[in-house]
C-alpha cells in the first residue's frame, strides 16, 4: 500500500523560506507512470496546486507561484521536496504531497494523498 | 490559470441524486478528457473519486458517476446518504499544468 508522508517545521518566519519533504512508502518514486505533486489549502478554503515533478527532475509549476517555488527529488532516498521563498501570512496553509499519474506528456489525477501538515507563517 | 468554477453549495436529502457542476474553458476541462474528482471530509486528506471524466477507483460506490458536455464537467452522486456530506473539488489538466474549481459543499439534509 502507497503512503506518503509530509514533514517539515510548521511555523515559519514571514520572508523566510517554507521547506517540506515528503517521503514515499510501499512504492518507488522513479516510476515512469508518475509525477509526484505539492497541493495547499489556506485555512477554510479550496485546494491549490503548487507543482509536480517527474523522478528524473522535470517539473511543471504553477504559473501563480512559479518565481518563489522549487521542486526537487532524491530517488534515493525516496522523497521529493518544496521549497517556497519569500513567504507571507497567505502562504499559510495544510501542504499536502500526492501521487500524480501522467500519460503522454500529461499530468492527471492525484490518486494517493499524505495527510497533510500545517504550516504557519508568522513572526 | 483561473480556477474552475463550482457552486458554493448543493444539498440533498438522502436517496436523492444530485449534481455538482464545474466549468473551465477550451483550455481545460474542454480541451481535455482528464477532468477528476476529489472528496474530502473535515480534517482529512482529499479521496479521488472520479478520473479521466467518468472513470471511477477501485473501492469506490458505484452510486458516483462523472460527465462532461463542452467546457462544463459535472459529478453526480445518486442514492444521497449521510457519509457523502463533505466538499467536493474538481480538476483538469491544463497546458503543463493543474487546475482545481474552487470546492463545492455538499448537505445532505
Amino acid at each position: 500500500q502507497l503512503q506518503l508522508q509530509e514533514s517539515g517545521p510548521g511555523l515559519v518566519k514571514p520572508s523566510e523560506t517554507l521547506s517540506l519533504t515528503c517521503t514515499v512508502s510501499g512504492g518507488s518514486i522513479s516510476s515512469s507512470s508518475y509525477y509526484w505533486g505539492w497541493i495547499r489549502q489556506p485555512p477554510g478554503k479550496g485546494l491549490e496546486w503548487i507543482g509536480s515533478i517527474y523522478y528524473s527532475g522535470s517539473t511543471y509549476y504553477n504559473p501563480s507561484l512559479k518565481s518563489r517555488v522549487t521542486i526537487s527529488v532524491d530517488t534515493s532516498k525516496n522523497q521529493f521536496s518544496l521549497k517556497l521563498s519569500s513567504v507571507t501570512a497567505a502562504d499559510t496553509a495544510v501542504y499536502y504531497c500526492a501521487r500524480q499519474g501522467t500519460i503522454f506528456g500529461v499530468v492527471t489525477d492525484f490518486d494517493y494523498w499524505g495527510q497533510g501538515t500545517l504550516v504557519t507563517v508568522s513572526s | 490559470q483561473s480556477a474552475l468554477t463550482q457552486p458554493a453549495s448543493v444539498s440533498g436529502s438522502p436517496g436523492q441524486s444530485i449534481t455538482i457542476s464545474c466549468t473551465g474553458t477550451s483550455s481545460d476541462v474542454g480541451g481535455y478528457n482528464y477532468v477528476s474528482w476529489y472528496q474530502q471530509h473535515p480534517g482529512k486528506a482529499p479521496k479521488l473519486m472520479i478520473y479521466d471524466v467518468s472513470k471511477r477507483p477501485s473501492g469506490v460506490s458505484n452510486r458516483f458517476s462523472g460527465s462532461k458536455s463542452g467546457n462544463t464537467a459535472s459529478l453526480t452522486i445518486s442514492g444521497l446518504q449521510a457519509e457523502d456530506e463533505a466538499d467536493y473539488y474538481c480538476s483538469s489538466y491544463t497546458s503543463s499544468s493543474t487546475v482545481f474549481g474552487g470546492g463545492t459543499k455538499l448537505t445532505v439534509l
